[in-house]
């Protein structure tokens, strides 16, 4: 696709009930990252995927957090028994190259509220 | 462990002087620099980069930053603020190890008055 799509773009749900954010990253690139944006915070990295390699899961807040990216390119972002402090926008990005040195392109967020 | 700090939470500089936005990284080996801009109800986009090379590089929207080795920093510089330049920045870093993982900073709130 031309960018990196999101969806849901807004999510409200219960606390206590489990949510899957989904996001395309741009053709061809072989990294994705999800990073959440608390409001009035900086970007707080969750974990990134390259090519076929084991994913870094080292930013994943608590095991109510995980993560799958399918035939290398869709990846989904699963939050169980969620809670308010999980409120937030969920950033995917994607990059490409041999070194991923030309930027990230981000996705528009989902923007996940916990009630 | 990597990591980035920008000092200040927020600069106000006045329509057509310059301004910059500080950040300072901790890497092992050589880094990877990156700042991004958010603007208001927009996503985040790649502003500049810097990789090797020449310490000043140029980027989006006459923004530039200087790569300084030995104080580990990668201050956003601009010659003449705009107004329109008013958004969030955020400096990021990644290690040059082969691997993708990059850490942002806190963000700094740009604000630029007319």
């Amino acid at each position: 696709g031309a960018g990196v799509s999101q969806s849901p773009s807004n999510k409200v749900t219960e606390k206590g009930k489990d949510v899957e954010l989904r996001c395309d990253p741009i053709s061809g690139h072989t990294a994705l990252y999800w990073y959440r944006q608390s409001l009035g915070q900086g970007l707080e990295f969750l974990i990134y995927f390259q090519g076929n390699s084991a994913p870094d899961k080292s930013g994943l807040p608590s095991d109510r957090f995980s993560a799958e990216r399918t035939g290398g390119s869709v990846s989904t972002l699963t939050i169980q028994r969620t809670q308010q402090e999980d409120s937030a926008v969920y950033l995917c990005a994607s990059s490409s190259g041999s070194s991923g040195v030309r930027g990230q392109f981000f996705g528009p967020g989902t923007r996940l509220t916990v009630l | 462990a990597q990591s980035v700090a920008q000092p200040e939470d927020q600069v106000n500089v006045a329509e057509g002087n310059p301004l910059t936005v500080k950040c300072t990284y901790s890497v092992s080996g050589n880094p990877y620099l990156f700042w991004y801009v958010q603007y208001p109800n927009r996503g985040l986009q790649f502003l500049l980069k810097y990789i090797t090379g020449d310490n000043l590089v140029k980027g989006s929207y006459g923004f530039e930053a200087e790569f300084n080795k030995s104080q580990t920093s990668f201050h956003l510089k601009k010659p003449s603020a705009l107004v329109s330049d008013s958004a969030l920045y955020f400096c990021a870093v990644r290690e040059n190890t082969g691997g993708f993982k990059t850490i942002f900073g806190a963000g700094t709130r740009l604000f630029v008055k007319a």
